[in-house]
Order: structure tokens, then sequence, then C-alpha cells
């Protein structure tokens, strides 16, 4: 069965460090990989698409990357500040007509 | 501005009542589908179009009806609510099935009691 999971559930870090985000995918043979971000009461923004033959994509202080031989996908935050707290999601398309699956977040909450 | 808009955004109603909600989008996309969210089990698919008068089931069709008359519009129609229905639901656009970028609607929070 084709599963998405993000570890941990929560997160808590201090204003200004650097962290990453997990995400892990059952079966490798992914056709692209994407990240969401959540607010409460808010629909999905997304803010990074990795396609399979890609290793990552950068957005400002966002760094995504993508595994496919270990199936795991990593988001990293930069200097990260109070505006980054939400659920961060990825989701995995695994051929260009199937179905996206998404994993269950991580709700990142940033401290000042 | 691009968007994908949903109406109600949040609604309140008994079992068995039908009820309608609609999604539009103004991007020309092809491809629309609607999600359900619910603690502990993430966004599941429900529906999705892939064109005008093409639709097809996603993971959690039961209980719902989907139309594409229209490109732009993609309406979730509940016949008969039921408790179990209670939940978050997005619906999301994108250019054609592939390999691009999703856009998602606010959500409506459905609530039946």
């Amino acid at each position: 069965k084709q599963e998405v999971t993000q570890i941990p559930a929560a997160l808590s870090v201090p204003e200004g460090e650097n962290l990453v985000l997990n995400c892990s995918f059952t079966d490798s043979a992914i056709y692209n990989l994407q990240w969401f971000r959540q607010d409460p009461g808010k629909g999905l923004t997304s803010l990074l698409l990795i396609q399979s033959s890609q290793r990552e994509q950068t957005s400002g202080r966002l760094n995504a990357s993508l595994d496919k031989s270990s199936g795991r996908s990593t988001l990293y935050i930069a200097a990260s500040q109070p505006g980054d707290s939400a659920t961060y999601l990825c989701a995995v398309k695994y051929s260009s007509a199937s179905k996206i699956i998404f994993g269950s977040g991580t709700r990142l909450s940033i401290r000042p | 501005e691009a968007q994908v808009t949903q109406n109600p955004r949040y609604l309140i109603t008994v079992t068995g009542k039908k009820l309608t909600v609609t999604c539009s989008q103004n991007m020309n996309h092809e491809y629309m589908s609607w999600y359900r969210q619910d603690p502990g089990l993430g966004l599941r698919q429900i529906y999705y179009s892939m064109n005008v008068e093409v639709t097809d089931k996603g993971d959690v069709p039961e209980g719902y009806k989907v139309s594409r008359k229209e490109k732009r519009n993609f309406p979730l129609i509940l016949e008969s609510p039921s408790p179990n229905q209670t939940s978050l639901y997005f619906c999301a656009s994108t250019p054609r099935q592939g390999s691009y970028e999703q856009y998602f609607g606010p959500g409506t929070r459905l609530t039946v009691t």
C-alpha cells in the first residue's frame, strides 16, 4: 500500500533556528512530490514541487530535497520566524494519471 | 487574481438535508478535485474531474456526487448528509493532469448534526 508519513506530528523550536521537516513514502517510484503549507482555518498553499528527476528545489529560505532510493524528502527552513508557524504537508504523486497521496502533516510552532 | 473559491466557508446542517458546496476557479484549469481533511487521516480525495463532463471517483466517494458542466465549476453534492461527513472540505485545481502544482480553495467546514 502506498503511504506517506510525516514525523513528528508536531514540532516547536525557538525563532532563528534552522530546522528540517521529514516526509517518507513507501513506494520509491514516485512521479513528483509537493510540499504545502496550511495555516489554521485556511487552505493549502504550494511551497515547492520536486519532479522525480530532481534532487532538490529552493525558494527563499526553503529547500526541499528528494531521495527516492531511501523513500525520503526533507523540507529545510533556514532562520525560522514566527510567521513560519503552520502545518506543513507533503504529498506524493506516483504517475501523471494517479491521485495525490498526502501525509498527515507536521504542525510547526516557532517561539519568539 | 488567480484563485479557487468555495462557498459556503462554513455550514451546519442536519442529517438528510441535501446540500451543495460550490467550487470555482478562474485559471482555465482542466483538472479539478475535491478532498476531505479529517484529524489523523490527512487529506483524502473524494472525486476528481479531468475536464468538462469527465469525472471519476477518488478514495472516499461514498455519499457524494459531483458534476462538471462548465470548466470553471465543480460542485460537490451531498444528497443525504450524515454525521460521518462532518469534515473540512477542499477543492483544488491544476492546469492538466500530470506534474503541475495544485491550487487549493480556502476550505469549507461542514458540520452535520
